[in-house]
């Protein structure tokens, strides 16, 4: 089956500190993974995609197929990183959703 | 560049009343169109896509039918409100299959 975990509904850190939030998936063939961010009071917009093997406001999150993961990572937490972020895999026209993280990052 | 537009922002219907939520593209042609519904804690339910004016697949049995008039122009309606139909919409737009996703700023449903 097709499947998209985000085991972390909220994840709370410091300014400065280290961000990993997690992305499992579940997919039989080659899959292309994305991550959306959701600032408040913004639209959902895309923050990065694996193929593009790019860094966006110091995200980085990189395709581990031996573990089905896509974390998605930054070294020093910011307070406008504070959001909801969402992993997304692709299948045939479908996106497949994580239920989301909330991240908060406190001063 | 390329926007989205969706109307209304919020919407509070009766049950059993029509619903007609309407969401266009500008600045390409041929995209890819998505209607989501985004429940709490439950991330993001395709409803309907599109991948051409008339062409509609739905992803969910449900009370909500989408249609595709025009090439940029895609709508998520009702015949009967439910209840249960109560949520968070979000039309998208993409430019192919394998492209990434642009989402409107969503309308808030409420049924009562």
């Amino acid at each position: 089956a097709q499947r998209v975990t985000q085991p972390e509904k909220l994840l709370s850190v410091f300014k400065g500190a280290p961000v990993e939030l997690k992305c499992n998936y579940s997919y039989s063939g080659s899959p292309e993974l994305f991550w959306y961010v959701q600032y408040s009071r913004q639209r959902l917009q895309l923050l990065l995609r694996h193929i593009s093997r790019e860094s966006i406001k110091g995200f980085t999150a990189d395709l581990n197929k031996g573990e089905t993961s896509f974390h998605l990572k930054k070294p020093f937490a910011q307070e406008e990183d504070s959001a909801m972020y969402y992993c997304a895999l692709l299948t045939n026209y479908q996106l497949i959703w994580g239920a989301g993280t909330k991240l908060i990052i406190k001063p | 560049s390329q926007t989205i537009h969706q109307w209304p922002a919020t919407l509070v219907q009766p049950v059993g009343s029509p619903l007609s939520l309407e969401c266009t593209v500008e600045g390409t042609s041929n995209p890819n169109l998505y209607w989501y519904r985004q429940a709490a804690g439950r991330g993001l339910q395709l409803l309907f896509y599109s991948v051409g004016i008339g062409q509609i697949s739905s992803e969910v049995p449900q009370n909500l039918s989408a249609s595709r008039p025009q090439d940029r122009q895609f709508i998520l309606s009702s015949k009967k409100l439910l209840l249960s139909d109560s949520g968070f919409y979000l039309c998208a737009w993409s430019g192919g299959r394998n492209q990434p996703q642009h989402f409107g700023d969503g309308t808030r449903l409420s049924i009562l």
